[in-house]
């Protein structure tokens, strides 16, 4: 598998409901992120979780890292018609400064009202 | 709260023209990015620049690709001459921190459709 792979690729819940979307990686990292975008548009960042971290929060949502599997998992909690997106995982090389992005393949999430 | 901004949000071209992609990164940001996103496949990383010099470029970034920093504000990719694989959504991204280690802030993007 590459660097950053989401599972599942595609997931459909009903409003309300939670979303767990997964990303493994392979080599190691400073930092993991979570970006959001919504169909044709711009990345959104979500959440920032740094190797030391096992788990962050904000608002709805939950990243977990556990580096000794090389995963992350993003639970987004009571979720609305609105989070309707796709879902990417992107690493770090884990080098000192300024390292570049590598994205996963994605998990595209709908949500039906 | 600061944002990246990217013009235009959608450049036309014909094969073998050149374009230029404009960026204005977040003020204080250090480092950097672009990054490219063909229709329904991974985003892809192509350069990184920080102290006016890129730091890493991808087997994408050949010699068609340039970028450039012209003054204070401003990010510029330029292609040389487009080719049709070109086509693509082109995002910039930029990051600060003493170490360029925190969030990479991307910008809406750029859709460039080559003919």
């Amino acid at each position: 598998s590459q660097q950053g792979e989401e599972d599942p690729q595609a997931l459909s819940i009903q409003e309300g409901e939670n979303a767990t979307m997964n990303c493994s990686y392979k080599t190691s990292i400073n930092n993991l992120q979570w970006y959001r975008q919504n169909s044709g548009r711009g990345l959104v960042h979500l959440i920032l979780i740094r190797s030391n971290e096992r788990e962050k929060h904000s608002g709805r949502l939950r990243v977990t890292l556990d580096t000794s599997k090389k995963s992350s998992s993003l639970l987004i909690t009571a979720s609305r018609a609105a989070d309707t997106a796709s879902y990417f995982c992107a690493t770090d090389g884990g080098k000192s400064s300024g390292d570049k992005l590598t994205f996963g393949t994605g998990t595209r999430l709908a949500v039906r009202p | 709260e600061p944002e990246v901004t990217q013009t235009p949000s959608h450049q036309v071209t014909q094969m073998g023209q050149e374009v230029i992609l404009r960026c204005v990164p977040i003020s204080n940001h250090l480092y950097f990015y672009w990054y490219r996103q063909i229709l329904g496949q991974k985003v892809e990383f192509l350069v990184s620049f920080y102290n006016n010099e890129i730091s890493e470029k991808s087997e994408i970034f050949d010699d068609q690709f340039s970028v450039e920093r012209p003054d204070g504000s401003n990010f510029t990719l330029k292609i040389r001459s487009t080719k049709l694989e070109d086509s693509a959504m082109y995002f910039c991204a930029s990051t600060g921190g003493a170490f360029g280690l925190g969030e990479q802030y991307f910008g809406p993007g750029t859709r460039l459709t080559v003919t």
